[in-house]
C-alpha cells in the first residue's frame, strides 16, 4: 500500500520569500502525485499533478513541483510567496489503475509573515 | 466548473443518533468518495463508489455506511453517532479512475456530543 509523509506540520515564511514544502511517498511503481491546497473553511483545490513525463510540473498560482524518483519525493515550490498563499497544503499519491484512491499526507500549514 | 455540494456546513448531533451527510455533484462523474479530515492525520478514505449502487470500503469504514441510488448523489450514514466521529467530512468526485483529479466539496463539520 502507498503512503505519504509531509515532514513539516507548520511552516512560516515572510511574504516575498521562496517556499518549499516537502513530500515523500512510498509506492513500488511510478505513482500519480498531487498537491492540493485548502483555505480556511474550504474544500481542497488541486494545485498540480504528476502522471509521467517531465519531472518538473507547473501548477496554478505560480506553484511548481519536482518529481524525484531516486528520493521518492515530490516537493512543492514557489519562488515568491504572497500573503494569500497562507493555507494548508496536502500531498497525495495514487496508484496505477486505482489512481483515484488517493492517499493523503498529514498536511503542512503555511503561515505568511508580512 | 465542477460543483460538489455538501448539504450542511455544520452539524451538531447527539451520541447514538443516526446521521446522514449528503453530497451532490453536477458533472456526471462516475466516481465519488467520502473522506474524513482530522488535524495531523490528513484525509482518510471512508468509502468510495465507482458506479450507482456500487460501494467499496476505504481505509476507515467502521461505524459508517453509504448509499448511492443516483449517479449524482452519494450519502454517508453514521448508523449510531459516537463522539469519536466528531470531525470534518469531505466529499469528492472524479470523472474516471486512472489519475483523474478529485473535486472536493467544502466539507461538513460534524460535532457529536
Amino acid at each position: 500500500a502507498q503512503s505519504v509523509t509531509q515532514p513539516d506540520i507548520h511552516i512560516t515564511v515572510s511574504e516575498g520569500a521562496s517556499l518549499e514544502l516537502r513530500c515523500n511517498y512510498s509506492y513500488g511503481a511510478t505513482p500519480y502525485l498531487f498537491w492540493y491546497v485548502q483555505s480556511p473553511g474550504q474544500g481542497l483545490q488541486l494545485l498540480l499533478k504528476y502522471f509521467s513525463g517531465d519531472t518538473l510540473v507547473q501548477g496554478i498560482k505560480g506553484f511548481e513541483a519536482e518529481f524525484k524518483r531516486s528520493q521518492s519525493s515530490f516537493n512543492l515550490r514557489k519562488p515568491s510567496v504572497h500573503w494569500s498563499d497562507a493555507a494548508e497544503y496536502f500531498c497525495a499519491v495514487g496508484a496505477g489503475n486505482a489512481g483515484n484512491m488517493l492517499t493523503f499526507g498529514g498536511g503542512t500549514r503555511l503561515m505568511v509573515k508580512p | 466548473d465542477v460543483k460538489v455540494t455538501q448539504s450542511s456546513r455544520y452539524l451538531v448531533k447527539r451520541t447514538g443518533e443516526k446521521v446522514f451527510l449528503e453530497c451532490v455533484q453536477d458533472m456526471d462523474h462516475e466516481n465519488m468518495f467520502w473522506y474524513r479530515q482530522d488535524p495531523g492525520l490528513g484525509l482518510r478514505l471512508i468509502y468510495f463508489s465507482y458506479d450507482v449502487k456500487m460501494k467499496e470500503k476505504g481505509d476507515i469504514p467502521e461505524g459508517y455506511s453509504v448509499s448511492r441510488e443516483k449517479k449524482e448523489r452519494f450519502s454517508l450514514i453514521l448508523e449510531s453517532a459516537s463522539t469519536n466521529q466528531t470531525s470534518m467530512y469531505l466529499c469528492a468526485s472524479s470523472f474516471y479512475r486512472g489519475g483523474s483529479p478529485l473535486h472536493f466539496g467544502n466539507g461538513t463539520r460534524l460535532t457529536v456530543t
